[in-house]
């Protein structure tokens, strides 16, 4: 049974850092691809990047100069920074898995959200 | 880059079926993609690819019920004996060497 649980500050201010870490549970966390998608009110799902088990990484083009996706496998974990946080970021954050096919990658497990605000 | 189309809302009533749609941008007809759902308060739950072909492939405990088909653009999800469970948000995934994608979601009303 794979789960993925994560944790993180839930309330920021405006200039602030998100961190959020994500931990695996169950399943081979090395030979997977990880990733971090976020909903804001009312909008749509949206990718922020990914980070596969020897630390490549691919970004959303729109926060690539804010952010920074690593892993820690000695721990099963993942993580996410976030800087400069504004009223825009406010969204619920999630942390997932990929499942792999050849080329083809695709979430197939999903942490179960942290709702991150910011506000002054 | 891949857009994903699906309808804001869809309802239908106990024990019928339903067909959601997902639609691809032009250009992107033979893209595979990913349902999930996300019931209220939960996590979502991946719940299977569809490919072009029209074969799909669910995850570890999707029911028999819940199946997926293709046709042109459009991916399908398929839930036939409508279950209280079922009211959730549905949204597909799809991906390609730069980006991933999401549809808007289609919020499933059981009647």
């Amino acid at each position: 049974q794979v789960q993925l649980q994560q944790w993180g500050a839930g309330l920021l201010k405006p200039s602030e850092t998100l961190s959020l870490t994500c931990t695996v549970y169950g399943g081979s966390f090395s030979g997977h691809y990880w990733s971090w998608i976020r909903q804001p009110p009312g909008k749509g799902l949206e990718w922020i990047g990914e980070i596969n088990h020897s630390g490549s990484t691919d970004y959303n083009p729109s926060l690539r100069s804010r952010l920074t996706i690593s892993v820690d496998m000695s721990k099963n974990q993942l993580s996410l920074r976030l800087s400069s946080m504004t009223a825009a970021d406010t969204a619920v954050y999630y942390c997932a898995r990929l499942a792999r096919d050849y080329g083809d990658y695709w979430i197939d497990y999903w942490g179960q959200g942290t709702r991150v605000t910011v506000s002054s | 880059q891949p857009v994903l189309t699906q309808s804001s809302s869809a309802s239908a009533s106990l024990g019928s079926s339903v067909k959601l749609i997902c639609t691809l941008s032009s250009g992107h007809n033979d893209y595979i993609i990913a349902w999930h759902q996300r019931q209220p308060g939960k996590a979502p739950r991946y719940l299977m690819i569809v490919e072009g072909s029209g074969s799909y492939n669910k995850g570890t405990g999707v029911p028999d019920r819940i199946s997926g088909s293709s046709s042109g653009a459009d991916r399908y999800l398929t839930i036939s004996n409508l279950q209280s469970e079922d009211e959730a948000d549905y949204y597909c995934e799809t991906w390609d060497s730069y980006t991933r994608v999401f549809g808007g979601g289609t919020k499933l009303t059981v009647l």
